[in-house]
């Protein structure tokens, strides 16, 4: 069971290039969300799914875009890359059903993809 | 508005001493989730505790426990006995039943408290 993987785990672009950030989760979880971490502060919430087919727009989601055509992966595709994208990016997972309890269902991490722009 | 307050951007706690990590929410949703998170000098995010809104007891988990004052809206992180590996940065976050209906599922973090246990 290897939880939630992002590949790759260091990247640098340059101005202008594009790349995907690939996620993958093997624990059947129905939400995924990417976060931004800018050094020494929180995470910001880029885009996020409730399911296959389905995403939306978090706080921060200009310059990116997001894909959901399976419930195992979640790549976030970067556009026309810039300097303020530099970052480290955060997969996550985690388990929610209409009707119960699952808001207290944690979200699971991947490990980081750490991505500068230069 | 922000609905996480981390009011301690940095604490440096004596080896072997309790520490109590602050952390204060905003909601208006009667069923919602509280976590903490420990984000080591590695990178990465590892899960420590939840609250549920409903949950009558504090959690606790190990050397973790969680002061849940629901009136104050707050949901501090108490770590026993500190260790040198509990250096590391600390996120509250918060989970909201409402949004999820809506699935607007935003799960806020806070801007997280940088531990220092000190040997």
């Amino acid at each position: 069971n290897a939880g939630v993987t992002q590949t790759p785990k260091f990247r640098i672009l340059k101005i202008g290039q594009s790349m995907t950030l690939q996620c993958t989760q093997d624990m059947n979880h129905n939400y995924m969300y990417w976060y931004r971490q800018d050094p020494g502060m929180g995470l910001k919430l880029i885009y996020y799914s409730v399911g296959a087919g389905i995403t939306d727009k978090g706080e921060v989601p200009n310059g990116y875009n997001v894909s959901r055509s399976t419930t195992e992966d979640f790549p976030l595709r970067l556009e026309l890359a810039a300097p303020s994208q530099t970052s480290v990016y955060f997969c996550a997972s985690s388990y929610s059903m209409d009707g119960d309890s699952s808001y207290n269902s944690p979200l699971h991490f991947g490990n980081g993809t750490r991505l500068t722009v230069t | 508005a922000q609905k996480i307050t981390q009011t301690q951007p940095g604490m440096f706690v004596q080896e072997k001493e309790a520490v109590t990590l602050d952390c204060t929410y905003d909601t208006s949703d009667p069923s919602y989730g509280l976590f903490w998170y420990k984000q080591p000098s590695s990178g990465e995010m590892i899960f420590l505790i939840y609250q549920g809104s409903y949950d009558q007891q504090n959690a606790t988990e190990g050397r973790y426990s969680l002061n849940f004052q629901k009136a104050r809206k707050s949901a501090n992180l108490v770590i026993s006995a500190s260790q040198l590996g509990d250096s590391a940065m600390y996120f509250c976050a918060m989970r909201e039943a409402l949004f999820m209906k809506d699935r607007d599922d935003k799960i806020i973090f806070g801007k997280g408290t940088r531990l220092h246990i000190l040997p």
